[in-house]
């Protein structure tokens, strides 16, 4: 199985700040990585496809980068309704497989 | 707007079979696949498998034994069966559908349904 790290595990910013996300993969995986965003209770809502493709309707201060191995999602402008916990996916080969995520705390 | 519900039992006795229903609205199974995703108390996702609209499928290894997703196109539905189930199969139960244009990622959630393995 690809494994999928997330680093930082949690953070804690201000609103405005701007946040980095860093997903690394144990094997290449090309493009094909996903981004989520989950809050308590709800489940996880789409954001990002092929690494760097916004999805529809996400604000365009969430994007995506990276190819092969390392992969970073870039808050800028931090809402508070950003504050959340963020997955990325890796469907290059299956089983496809998910980060441990990283919660995005209020400072 | 493409919207999925799971439905089920909330609670599953050790050793018995989970039994989950997705049932799609506002869109039609036909040409998607159709994703189990499950999320313990407090932890991360985990795959569990997909159905195509055709009957095809792809199950994680790590618990291809215990599962069977079957689809139900008459009724716009696909289910989930887990058999011989612990503890260890706590989690918040979620259906998905993939991406059409990346082929891989899950672009529609259901909003998940805890199930509880307890006797």
């Amino acid at each position: 199985d690809i494994q999928m790290t997330q680093s930082p595990s949690a953070l804690s910013a201000s609103v405005g700040d701007s946040v980095a996300i860093t997903c690394r993969a144990s094997q290449s995986i090309s493009t094909w990585l996903a981004w989520y965003q989950q809050k308590p209770g709800k489940a996880p809502k789409f954001l990002i496809y092929k690494a760097s493709s916004l999805e529809s309707g996400v604000p365009s201060r969430f994007s995506g980068s990276g190819s092969g191995t390392e992969f970073t999602l870039t808050i800028s402008s931090l809402q508070p309704d950003d504050f959340a916990t963020y997955y990325c996916q890796q469907h290059n080969s299956y089983p496809w497989t998910f980060g441990q995520g990283t919660k995005v705390e209020i400072k | 707007q493409v919207q999925l519900q799971e439905s089920g039992p909330g609670l599953v006795k050790p050793s018995e079979t989970l039994s989950l229903t997705c049932t799609v609205s506002g869109g039609s199974l036909s040409t998607y696949y159709w994703n189990w995703i499950r999320q313990p108390p407090g932890k991360g996702l985990e795959w569990i498998g997909y159905i195509y609209s055709s009957g095809s499928t792809n199950y994680n290894p790590s618990l291809k034994s215990r599962i069977t997703i079957s689809v139900d196109t008459s009724k716009n539905q696909f289910s989930l069966k887990l058999s011989s189930v612990t503890a260890a199969d706590t989690a918040v139960y979620y259906c998905a559908r993939v991406h059409y244009v990346s082929g891989g990622a899950l672009d529609y959630w259901g909003p998940g349904t805890l199930v509880t393995v307890s006797s």
